[in-house]
């Protein structure tokens, strides 16, 4: 089945400093990825939809300047937590989906401890 | 989307079947029910999914009802790498809506 590769897998980052978090379609175009967030014993929250070429569209309550989203090719897609805080500690996962998948395919997710 | 309810944990025997119900009451002619897991700190992974008939594959069977208010997902012989949270979910679209899942505990 198709492959999502998400890097890294666990980061730690002093707070007020930038992470970015990348996935990269390995055997299809990802032309729409989803961007998950999930606490610690909490289910999995969509954060934003991006569309390949496209501004990502953000869940309400998402902070757009802070979860900075960028997808301009098909196989790429990346997450940046910008002036990070500890609040913002998380499990951080994407899903690409091509145009004619009918499952998703999920990165494999990033471990984010702000300190 | 529709809202799925499902038991918050289930326990399971090694080598017995896992049978793991959702309900979907509110659900719509063309939302497909779709089933992920995710073992703990790994993304989740697809189970399987349909939309009217029971389905199979290699890891799982579903069962839908007739009025596709509820379905259960089967694992025919549970083993202790099955240990996961595993999600059901309603889906229109390209959209998905997670809830709180089920914890299954598969005990040897």
């Amino acid at each position: 089945g198709a492959v999502v590769s998400q890097h890294p897998s666990r980061v730690i980052c002093k707070s007020g400093t930038s992470v970015k978090i990348e996935c990269r379609s390995l055997d299809f175009q990802a032309t729409t990825m989803f961007w998950y967030r999930q606490f610690p014993k909490q289910s999995l929250m969509l954060m934003a939809t991006s569309n390949e070429g496209s501004k990502a569209t953000y869940e309400q309550g998402v902070e757009k300047d802070k979860f900075l989203i960028n997808h301009a090719s098909l196989t790429l897609s990346t997450l940046t937590v910008t002036s990070a805080h500890p609040e913002d500690s998380s499990f951080y996962i994407c899903r690409g989906q091509g145009a004619m998948n009918t499952e998703a395919f999920f990165g494999q997710g990033t471990r984010l401890t702000v300190v | 989307d529709a809202k799925t309810t499902q038991p918050p944990s289930m326990d399971c025997a090694e080598g017995r079947a896992a049978n793991l119900p959702c309900n979907h009451s509110t659900i719509s002619g063309n939302e497909y029910v779709y089933w992920y897991r995710q073992i703990h700190s790994q993304g989740p992974q697809y189970i399987i999914h349909g939309l009217k008939n029971n389905e199979t594959n290699e890891m799982a069977s579903l069962i839908i009802t007739e009025d596709r208010k509820s379905s259960t997902l089967i694992l025919p012989h549970a083993t202790l790498r099955d240990t996961a949270v595993y999600y059901c979910i309603v889906k229109l679209g390209s959209r998905l809506t997670f809830g709180e899942g089920t914890q299954l505990t598969v005990n040897p």
